[in-house]
């Protein structure tokens, strides 16, 4: 069973400042995704990362993916009151099925 | 215009009772699924079809039964409801593995 762990699993800072979110897992996904969840809604797709040591910016978030396609990162700058929210990480495995293995989430708070 | 739609939105119903819920996606993807999210908000695949044809079936009670009339429609039908049932269901579609979009979905309580 492949498995993805996220931390910080709830995350409280202040507007301005800056935080990163880890995914990792000890298996290899051809590629991996990043949602961002709020209360009453689905997860809402941010990114997806495929290629190893891949880098995208959207805005103020940064993912990058690992070299060896196991762990990402979701780094925000200077964080917002609209960031907040559930961020998940999503891994899909080889194959056709495009399956979503998730990490447990981080819950984010950004206090004005 | 929504691009996955499920109903209902919320659902309250007793323990033993029988109960679907209904996905429509109009974005012309071929993959449909259907995800549970718990109390800790931990996501979990139950099932995948493809072009009305069943791919995932990820250790689902039988009381569990998705349908799919074609590939535009996914629903899922409980039997038997228990209260360790209740959760957020999410319908979701893709084409790709980069194109996947989600539903709002459907609270269920089981009482």
């Amino acid at each position: 069973t492949q498995l993805l762990e996220q931390s910080p699993q709830f995350l409280s800072i202040q507007e301005g400042e800056n935080l990163t979110v880890y995914c990792n897992s000890s298996s290899v996904f051809s590629s991996l995704q990043w949602y961002r969840q709020e209360p009453g809604e689905g997860p809402v797709l941010l990114v997806t990362v495929v290629t190893g040591g891949e880098v995208k910016k959207l805005k103020r978030l940064t993912f990058q993916f690992g070299d060896a396609r196991k762990d990402s990162s979701l780094h925000i700058t200077a964080a917002q009151p609209g960031d907040t929210g559930l961020y998940l990480c999503a891994g899909i495995s080889g194959g056709s099925n495009y399956k979503l293995t998730f990490g447990k989430g981080t819950l984010l708070t950004v206090n004005p | 215009d929504t691009a996955v739609s499920q109903t209902p939105k919320y659902l309250v119903t007793q323990m033993g009772n029988d109960k679907s819920i209904k996905c429509e996606q109009n974005l012309g993807h071929d993959t449909m699924y259907w995800y549970k999210q718990d109390s800790k908000k931990f996501l979990k695949i139950m099932f995948s079809y493809n072009n009305k044809e069943l791919i995932i079936n990820e250790t689902v009670p039988n009381r569990f039964s998705p349908k799919s009339p074609d590939k535009a429609h996914l629903n899922l039908h409980i039997n038997s409801l228990e209260l360790g049932d209740s959760a957020v269901y999410f319908c979701a579609s893709s084409q790709s593995e980069s194109g996947y979009t989600f539903g709002s979905g459907t609270r269920l309580t089981v009482v």
